[in-house]
């Protein structure tokens, strides 16, 4: 079946511009995450939604970071005012059950570039 | 902080069992043991999970230690495409017994040679 779909898999952008980043999750997956991975870094972990709601925020790593989700379903992340910090693949993942028995399951990620 | 260690890199010759370890000393009676690869320009890719005892699927086995404070991934047969980055990951339970993050650390880079 389809994965873990995001959009646009790449994005460049200049500094200070605002951008959006979409997750598609595999149907009927109630929980997903959003990580970062820089270039030549471990995945970095930024927020986890269960439904619609937002139970861990911890990782994100400024106010100029947020992300929705509606319906239980897509979510986007939201980046302002991005610097060139904020250049990295961001990836999201979804998962079936509100157990940790329920792999999470990743898209390709999209490679955001700020110039 | 990621509660595993693991080794930085490591070799393999195409057609052979490549033999991934883990260290996770500190883990906990309720905390899964969940196995990731990453291939270049890809998003993580689910391998395995285990709590106390061995796993098998179609890609690979997963061998927990008795005590849990270890584990190994078995790759059967490697192949040139399973080079990759593989992370062992203690899943946290963050949310009172709902779904814990997956927090990453470094990895072990396999390189499978012909």
């Amino acid at each position: 079946g389809a994965g873990v779909s995001q959009s646009p898999s790449n994005k460049v952008t200049e500094k200070g511009k605002d951008v959006e980043l979409r997750c598609d999750p595999i149907s009927g997956h109630t929980a997903l995450y959003w990580y970062r991975q820089s270039l030549g870094q471990g995945l970095e972990f930024l927020i986890y939604f269960q439904g619609n709601s937002a139970p861990d925020k911890s990782g994100l790593p400024s106010d100029r970071f947020s992300a929705e989700r509606t319906g239980g379903s897509v979510s986007t992340l939201t980046i302002q005012r991005t610097q060139q910090e904020d250049s990295a693949v961001y990836l999201c993942a979804s998962s079936l059950a509100r157990t940790d028995n329920s792999p999470l399951h990743f898209g390709n990620g999209t490679r955001l570039t700020v110039t | 902080d990621a509660k595993t260690t693991q080794p930085t890199s490591m070799d393999c010759a195409e057609g052979r069992a490549a033999n991934l370890p883990c260290n996770h000393s500190t883990i906990s009676g309720n905390e899964y043991v969940y196995w990731y690869r990453q291939i270049h320009s890809q998003g993580p890719q689910y391998i395995i999970h285990g709590l106390k005892n061995n796993e098998t699927n179609e890609m690979a086995s997963l061998i927990i230690t008795e005590d849990r404070k270890s584990s190994t991934l078995i790759l059967p047969h490697a192949t040139l495409r399973d080079t990759a980055v593989y992370y062992c990951i203690v899943r946290v339970s963050n949310y009172g017994g709902s779904q814990g993050n997956l927090i990453f650390g470094k990895g072990t880079k396999l390189s499978v040679k012909p």
